[in-house]
Formats: C-alpha cells, sequence, structure tokens
C-alpha cells in the first residue's frame, strides 16, 4: 500500500526566509505526486504535479519541487517565502500509471509566515 | 465554471441521526471521492467511484455509505451518525487520464454531538 510521510507539521518563518518542505513516499513503482495547498477556510488547490521526465517541477506563486527517486522523496521548496504564503501543505501520492488509483495524503505541514 | 459544489457547508446532527452531504461536480469526470480531514491525521480517503454504478471502500469507509447513480453526483450517507463523525469532508473528482490532478469542492462541517 501507498502512503505519505511529511516530516514538518508546524513550521515559522520570517518573510523572506527559504522554505522547504520535506516529504517521502513509499511506493514500489511508479507513482505520480502532487502538492497540494489550503488556505485558511478554503479548500485544498494543486500547487505543482509530477507525472514524469525533468524531476524538478515548478509550480504556481514561485513554488517548486524535486523528485529524487533514491530517496522517495518529494520536497517542496521557494527561495523567498512572503505572508500570504501562509497556509497548510500536503504532498499526496498516486500509485501506478493509470487513471483509476487513489490518492493518499500526507498529513499536512502548516506554514505560518511572519511579517 | 461550478467545478465541485457541496452541500451542505456546515451540519449539526446528534448522535443516532443520519444524513446525506451531496457532491456534484459539472466536468464530466469518472472518478469521484470522498475525504475527511481531521487535524493532524491530514485527509483520509472513504470511499471513491471511477465511474456510476461502481464504488469502492478508502481506508476509513466504516459508517458511511455512497452510491453513484450518474456521472455528476456521489453523495455521502452517514446512517447513524456518532461524534467520531465529527470532521470536515471534502469531496474531489478528477479524470481518469494519467496526469489529472483532484479538483476539490470547498467541504462540509459536520459535528455530532
Amino acid at each position: 500500500a501507498q502512503s505519505v510521510s511529511q516530516h514538518n507539521h508546524h513550521v515559522i518563518l520570517s518573510e523572506a526566509a527559504s522554505l522547504e518542505l520535506g516529504c517521502n513516499y513509499s511506493y514500489g513503482g511508479t507513482v505520480n505526486l502532487f502538492w497540494y495547498v489550503q488556505y485558511p477556510g478554503q479548500h485544498l488547490q494543486l500547487l505543482l504535479k509530477y507525472f514524469s521526465g525533468d524531476p524538478l517541477v515548478k509550480g504556481i506563486k514561485g513554488f517548486e519541487a524535486e523528485f529524487i527517486k533514491s530517496k522517495f522523496s518529494f520536497n517542496l521548496r521557494k527561495p523567498s517565502v512572503q505572508w500570504s504564503d501562509t497556509a497548510e501543505y500536503f504532498c499526496a501520492v498516486k500509485g501506478g500509471t493509470g487513471g483509476y488509483q487513489k490518492v493518499t495524503f500526507g498529513i499536512g505541514t502548516k506554514l505560518q509566515v511572519i511579517p | 465554471n461550478a467545478g465541485v459544489t457541496q452541500t451542505p457547508k456546515f451540519q449539526v446532527l446528534k448522535t443516532g441521526q443520519s444524513m446525506t452531504l451531496q457532491c456534484a461536480q459539472d466536468m464530466n469526470h469518472e472518478y469521484m471521492s470522498w475525504y475527511r480531514q481531521d487535524p493532524g491525521m491530514g485527509l483520509r480517503l472513504i470511499h471513491y467511484s471511477v465511474g456510476a454504478g461502481i464504488t469502492d471502500q478508502g481506508e476509513v469507509p466504516n459508517g458511511y455509505n455512497v452510491s453513484r447513480s450518474t456521472t455528476e453526483d456521489f453523495p455521502l450517507r452517514l446512517l447513524s451518525a456518532a461524534p467520531s463523525q465529527t470532521s470536515v469532508y471534502f469531496c474531489a473528482s478528477r479524470d481518469l487520464t494519467q496526469n489529472s490532478p483532484l479538483h476539490f469542492g470547498n467541504g462540509t462541517r459536520l459535528t455530532v454531538t
């Protein structure tokens, strides 16, 4: 069974600091990986996704993530955070290459950016 | 575009009551699913469906029923509500192509007293 582990549950940063949120997954085969963001009081929105090709994926709002297959990791990064990045971030994995597979989420990381 | 629509937004139930959470999508997505979100536990899959007439269980299906009579609708039924079902429920859909992400509704906040 697939699973996702997010290491940082609550992160507090000052504006302009750099961000890296850890995500590790377990699945033996080909995976599709996602990062979603949930702003306070809102639903989850897709930040970026990886399916194949270049392991460095760029998403919206200056976020990027790097897929490292040997480490089963898909860490999220942003060089300089803004107050508006305050939100909860979820890593997710879909095992296999077909469209029928379920998506499993990590427990989330709450990011608080202090002005 | 409406996307994924969930109703109601808020609901309070007494233990033992039943209710149905509604979910509808207008994107012609084959795949639909229900998650519950609890503090410190992320999103856990309750049930999912890959097309009309096809449903399957997720990680936490006990106490919930689903049906999929049309492509657009995927209601979630609580048969006899329990305090442990107090949560925020999200419906999400996607098409069945390989690289399709989930599209989420705005959620239903359910409290069972």
